[in-house]
């Protein structure tokens, strides 16, 4: 079946290191691509997304990559900071599924001093 | 304020109990959702409502029901709740930009 999934469950850090997170999907027909945080006790809450012809996109101290040809995502992180330790999240949304999200399993970012 | 908010928190409850999680937002957004989410696995759609005269099914809706009663509010039910409903339950919703889903704090259920 078509899924979202992650290659690493945990990764650890030293704070200001650049972090990377990857992410491989398997639906090609997905839309967009969407990175959420989870903290601790809190719901997830929406990073960057990136549209499906696109190829990077950059925000504040992140930066998404999409690689079509491999299937793969990953979510760079610049200069890490502590605040950053938290589960992040891939999901896809196809445009013809209405606003439905597929959810990967979530990578846990561990940030050290 | 909070711009999605879940009642209750916390639940624990006993097999068999029926259970009502509510949502709220304040976003004015027409869509809205319910997940679940099992430790070490990502959230997995329950039921979706566009507006209040439209529910959807998601991949895992047996076993739940939900009620939109207005725009604002979107109710998840489990009628006769079972010890693998046990898990945290999260509300969203969503604009014209639907890929963007804002999140409640999110349901702690307990079904013993």
């Amino acid at each position: 079946g078509e899924s979202v999934g992650l290659h690493l469950p945990t990764l650890s850090v030293q704070e200001g290191d650049n972090s990377i997170i990857n992410c491989a999907y398997s639906n090609s027909a997905s839309d967009y691509f969407i990175w959420y945080k989870q903290e601790s006790g809190k719901g997830p809450q929406f990073i960057i997304d990136i549209r499906s012809n696109m190829d990077k996109r950059q925000g504040q101290r992140v930066t998404v990559l999409l690689n079509k040809t491999v299937k793969h995502l990953s979510l760079q992180i610049a200069a890490t900071q502590p605040g950053d330790s938290a589960v992040y999240f891939c999901a896809e949304n196809k445009a013809t599924s209405g606003s439905r999200l597929t959810f990967g399993e979530g990578t846990q970012l561990t940030v050290n001093p | 304020d909070a711009d999605v908010t879940q009642t209750p928190r916390n639940r624990i409850t006993k097999t068999g109990k029926r259970i009502m999680l509510e949502c709220s937002q304040t976003k004015g957004h027409d869509r809205m959702y319910w997940y679940r989410q099992d430790p070490g696995l990502g959230l997995r759609l329950i039921y979706y409502s566009f507006d209040v005269k439209d529910i959807n099914k998601g991949e895992i809706s047996d076993g739940y029901s939900v009620s939109r009663q207005a725009q604002a509010k979107f109710s998840l039910s489990l009628e006769s709740a079972i010890p693998n409903q046990t898990a945290l339950y999260f509300c969203a919703t969503a604009g014209a930009a639907a890929y963007t889903q804002y999140f409640g704090p999110g349901t702690r259920l307990t079904v013993l």
